[in-house]
């Protein structure tokens, strides 16, 4: 069974650029999350959705992240513009649906570096 | 809000001997996650523990869940160099949309 894919796997960008990654969650996964993890911290969830809709995006800094699943498979995360503090990892994981169980399984992530 | 503990946070021993990593959470929640980090690498699933008093092994590892206590242990045996990697525990609750709350994880260097 293939796992989470994510790209790019490194990214350097100045500050005040955009950027954006992809994510594709494992085959039947109805959940999707976007997490931030800085470095020497757990991961942060950013934003879950369920499907192609969300279900939580309450940590998620709107004015400058946004992200999409249009048809409910894979998913795109967008910064712009970053800042020298989005410098991290965005992991992307996939579980089965977070309603019946909700063990979740991590992509490879994306190290951004905002200089 | 629902936090969630871990300690140490920083930990270096001997092969061989014996350890555990601690991980307190401050709500009730329906079930505890532990995962392995190496460096440079994405987050590995280790045990997932579903009700109190559940305990499961794998290997040199083995994890447990006392839920009226809201601690989790994951218990080294005679470590191995193998195990060095940063170790997490995180949460869910249905609460807060069963979304993973995450420890701020366990550096383990098991030194030959």
């Amino acid at each position: 069974e293939a796992g989470v894919a994510q790209s790019p796997r490194y990214k350097i960008i100045e500050k005040r650029q955009s950027v954006a990654f992809w994510c594709n969650p494992i085959s039947g996964h109805a959940t999707l999350y976007w997490y931030q993890q800085i470095l020497g911290q757990g991961p942060k969830l950013l934003i879950q959705f369920q499907n192609n809709g969300v279900v939580d995006d309450s940590q998620l800094p709107k004015d400058r992240f946004s992200a999409e699943r249009l048809k409910g498979v894979d998913s795109t995360l967008k910064i712009q513009p970053a800042k020298l503090e989005d410098s991290a990892v965005y992991l992307c994981a996939s579980s089965l649906d977070w309603r019946i169980y909700n063990e979740q399984f991590f992509g490879p992530g994306t190290r951004l570096t905002v200089l | 809000e629902l936090k969630v503990e871990q300690n140490p946070l920083f930990l270096s021993m001997q092969e061989g001997k014996n350890y555990t990593i601690y991980c307190n959470y401050s709500t009730t929640s329906d079930r505890l996650y532990w995962y392995r980090q190496d460096p440079g690498k994405s987050l590995e699933s280790l045990f997932v523990l579903l009700s109190n008093g559940a305990v499961k092994q794998e290997g040199r590892l083995m994890a447990s869940l006392d839920t009226k206590a809201r601690l989790s242990t994951l218990h080294i045996t005679a470590a191995v160099h193998d195990l060095s990697a940063t170790y997490f525990c995180a949460v869910d609750n249905m609460e807060y949309g069963n979304k993973l709350v995450f420890g701020a994880g366990t550096i383990l260097r098991v030194k030959s």
